[in-house]
Formats: structure tokens, sequence, C-alpha cells
């Protein structure tokens, strides 16, 4: 158990709809990070926030967005879904966010859109 | 820009024989950052080791050990005497010292099984 927890672990909905998966880094983290994971792309980062503040943005579509709030807990919103936006999304964590540690990854919130 | 390559896509191989996955990395900064994940199949992505580009020694950690040659700009990990546990998607990554953040560059996986 890497203390990342995710939620949902799974989520089906419709294309045109939006979402909200949550994370929660292990006791102690302050850097968040999110990344795709899809069969075409492979695993993919989108975007890091450190306490709070975003630090680094990778391939994050426009219709995605995420923030860090006070209690160091993420959330990734998306929006306007639709077929390929189908993947696993991983959200991970780390002490401080430099690029030399190592990240904890959480199990995982599965997305399919139909 | 920075890219991992890793060529072998998937690799089938019985219990107690020796493998090798090899990575290869593009990277433009002398500062650098390479890592290798375990992706069994719950799914969960698991930190194997890290080593950063100053550092050409190899490691050994059990049955694992790693060898990182900058010449060649490979970070390649082998798996003595597998077993069918090793069975998972594994993963390599860079990381440049010169990007805000920490911005991973995954490989795309290579798949180990191990057959009994």
């Amino acid at each position: 158990d890497s203390g990342v927890t995710q939620t949902p672990k799974h989520l089906i909905t419709a294309t045109g709809q939006r979402v909200t998966l949550r994370c929660s880094p292990r006791s102690g983290d302050l850097s968040v990070y999110w990344y795709q994971q899809s069969l075409d792309q492979g695993l993919q980062f989108l975007i890091q926030y450190y306490n709070g503040e975003e630090r680094a943005k990778g391939n994050i579509l426009e219709r995605f967005s995420a923030q860090q709030f006070p209690d160091l807990h993420s959330e990734l919103n998306l929006s306007s879904l639709e077929l390929g936006d189908s993947a696993l999304y991983f959200c991970a964590s780390s002490v401080g966010g430099t690029t030399n540690e190592k990240l904890f990854f959480g199990s995982g919130t599965q997305l399919s859109v139909l | 820009a920075q890219k991992v390559t890793q060529a072998q896509t998937e690799i089938s191989v019985v219990e107690k024989e020796d493998v090798t996955l090899d990575c290869v990395y593009e990277t433009r900064d002398t500062t650098y950052y390479l890592f290798w994940y375990k992706q069994p199949p719950s799914g969960e992505l698991v930190f194997l080791i890290r080593r950063n580009s100053f550092d050409e020694q190899n490691e050994i950690s059990g049955r694992y050990s790693w060898n990182f040659q900058k010449s060649t700009s490979s970070f390649n990990f082998t798996i003595t005497a597998s077993q069918v546990v090793d069975s998972a998607v594994y993963f390599c990554a860079l990381s440049e010292s010169g990007n805000a953040g920490n911005m991973l560059t995954f490989g795309g996986g290579t798949r180990l099984m191990v057959k009994p």
C-alpha cells in the first residue's frame, strides 16, 4: 500500500459529461502529480502541484483542470468528455516535488467514456 | 526533448531464467535521474530504483540488478532467477533537472511474463 488514495476506482460515463477524480497524498507529502495511462499514449504526465501551487504542466488538455486544496488533497476535473479520454488516471505524491524524488502512486481511477 | 525507449514490448521466460529489460534514453541535460517502476497485475506503479546521471555504479538488490551506461545512454534492468511473481509491466523513466518540478517521462513499458 503506497499510502496514496484515489477515488473512485472505476468511473463509467457518457461523452460530453464532466467527472471529478480525487486523490489524497501520503501523509507528509506536499506534492501531487496526475498521470494518464492509455494503450495508445502510454503513461503521460499531466500536471504537478506543490503545496497548493501548480509546479509543472505536461500534456494536459484544456478540457482538463486540476487543483490542490489546503489539506493537500487534489482533484482532477475532466469535462466535455470524449471517447479518447478513456484511460487509467493515476495520482502520485512525493515529499517535496523535486526532480530526484521517487513517486508513490495510487491504484488509479479507470475512466470509461461510452 | 527527453525521450525514453523500451524496445521490448513483451518478454516471456520460464521461471529461473535470467532476463534483461532494456532502456535507452535521450536528454540534453547533464543532470538527470533515471527510474524503474513496476506495474503488477493489480495496476499500481511501484518504485524500484533511482539513479542520478553522475553515478554510473551498477546496483544490485537481491535478484535485481541495474546497469547504467552513459556512453550508450542506457539503463538496463536484469532479473536473475526470475519468479512468477516478477510477472508485471516494467517502466523506465527519466526526469531532467532543467525541468520545473518533477516531470517523469516514461518509456512504453516492457511486459514480462514468467511461466512456471
